[in-house]
């Protein structure tokens, strides 16, 4: 089974940068997600890693290390349409349907 | 539109009166799932299908039912529902390929109450 872990919330001023931890312990990863879920919405998609590194899109950037089982999302420059729930995400490679999710980061940012 | 879609939105029902919430998805994805969403829980799988006539349980399957006879439609069943099930439930579809490792694209999710 997985177990994955995030921190319940987190609180960042406009233009700031927040890191969001995932740490997670796995029988099989096969690959990590990261999504935004805005209030009353359904999550979208930010990014996956597989294999260890940093993957930047924009002012998001997401980090993986399989040996620590660890991943963070880096939001910079943070906006206010960026408060949201960021929600981590792992595939096993016992089954690839099968996908476990974190209870998700609440990010609220102030101005 | 490439889109998912889900209905009834919301639903408020009676315990042990069967339903059915379904999914649709045109962008011929293979990959179909179902989770439910509670407060301090996250999303947890309750079924998800490879393909057409192919399923499994995902973590929460019990009182669940799910059928995939055709590509684009994944229709959850409850059954005989219980107030337990009152929770907020999402379908997702995903074509698995790619570098985006089988990225998901969720329906606007369907808020169920079971009195």
């Amino acid at each position: 089974g997985q177990n994955i872990d995030q921190p319940t919330e987190m609180t960042a001023t406009e233009g700031a940068i927040v890191q969001i931890n995932c740490t997670y312990q796995t029988s099989g990863f096969n690959g990590l997600f990261w999504y935004q879920q805005h209030a009353g919405e359904a999550p979208t998609f930010l990014s996956y890693n597989v294999l260890d590194g940093l993957e930047e899109k924009g002012r998001f950037s997401s980090f993986l290390s399989r040996s620590k089982g660890y991943s963070y999302l880096l939001l910079k420059e943070l906006q206010m349409k960026d408060s949201a729930s960021y929600l981590c995400a792992v595939k096993s490679m016992d089954s690839w349907g099968k996908l476990q999710f974190g209870a998700g980061t609440q990010v609220v940012v102030t101005p | 539109e490439a889109q998912v879609t889900q209905n009834p939105r919301y639903l408020i029902t009676v315990t042990g009166k069967k339903l059915t919430v379904t999914c649709s998805q045109n962008m011929n994805h293979e990959y179909m799932s179902w989770y439910r969403q509670d407060p301090g829980l996250g999303l947890r799988q309750i079924y998800y299908s490879m393909n057409v006539e192919v399923t499994d349980k995902g973590d929460v399957p019990e009182g669940y039912k799910v059928s995939r006879k055709e590509k684009r439609n994944f229709p959850l069943i409850l059954e005989s529902p219980s107030p337990n099930q009152t929770s907020l439930y999402f379908c997702a579809s995903s074509s698995g390929l790619g570098t985006s490792g089988g990225e998901q694209f969720f329906g606007p999710g369907t808020r169920l109450t079971v009195l």
